[in-house]
């Protein structure tokens, strides 16, 4: 069964302006991660942004902010004053620490769209 | 630099030909991990390692081997056996911990194109 949801396709923003990637999950183990990662054109996976289930405070990372509501199940990734460079594949993940072993569960990705 | 590196770039293989594709890393880690992403579509797992000597098949194994006798490297075979292996492939590592927040790094991938 799917348990990371990544339900928009493809997103478009104004340079400057920030924009909400949304992403919700599923898991009946009370510990886990929920992580963003980047994929450019070129391929490669850069990891953007942490948020574990027992952080009280939302993370935030420079210009990335992850907003998490636990009762909501949802991990949304928020980039603040878009750049053109932002353009690229972004991936929402989840790893089940006490179920999941080391296994990391990725969306379908979402691709982000800057425009000048 | 510590890094992980995957060779070859881009890989071309008639259909019926075995392939191996190589994954290294210097950062010391005890997980390694091989993706499969086909286009326009997220990663999915097809074998992980969490120490040498050891791995598990992961959602998608069928038509792949893979084998872990040296901490730094994960090779994975892709077998005439895959039905449909043109995709591109992303090796990762982690460290063994049961922390949820060690992030895997991942290398630049392997584009293979079955011809």
């Amino acid at each position: 069964a799917q348990k990371i949801t990544q339900t928009q396709p493809g997103m478009f923003v104004q340079e400057k302006e920030a924009v909400t990637l949304d992403c919700t999950y599923d898991t009946s183990d009370p510990s886990y991660g929920l992580f963003w990662y980047k994929q450019p054109s070129s391929g490669e996976m850069i990891f953007l942004i942490y948020q574990g289930s027992y952080d009280q405070q939302n993370a935030t990372e420079g210009r990335y902010s992850l907003n998490f509501q636990k009762a909501r199940k949802s991990a949304n990734l928020v980039i603040s004053a878009s750049q053109l460079g932002d353009s690229a594949m972004y991936f929402c993940a989840m790893r089940e620490v006490n179920t999941g072993g080391f296994k990391t569960i990725f969306g379908a990705g979402t691709r982000l769209f800057v425009k000048a | 630099d510590g890094g992980i590196t995957q060779s070859p770039k881009y890989l071309f293989r008639k259909e019926g030909q075995n392939v191996t594709l190589s994954c290294e890393q210097n950062l010391n880690h005890d997980a390694m991990y091989w993706y499969r992403q086909d286009p326009g579509q997220g990663l999915r797992l097809i074998y992980y390692s969490q120490i040498v000597n050891d791995f598990q098949k992961g959602d998608i194994a069928e038509g792949y081997s893979v084998s872990r006798e040296k901490k730094e490297s994960f090779p994975l075979t892709v077998t005439s056996a895959q039905k449909n292996p043109t995709a591109f492939y992303l090796c990762a590592s982690s460290p063994r911990t049961a922390q949820g927040s060690n992030e895997q790094f991942f290398g630049p991938g392997t584009r293979l194109t079955v011809l």
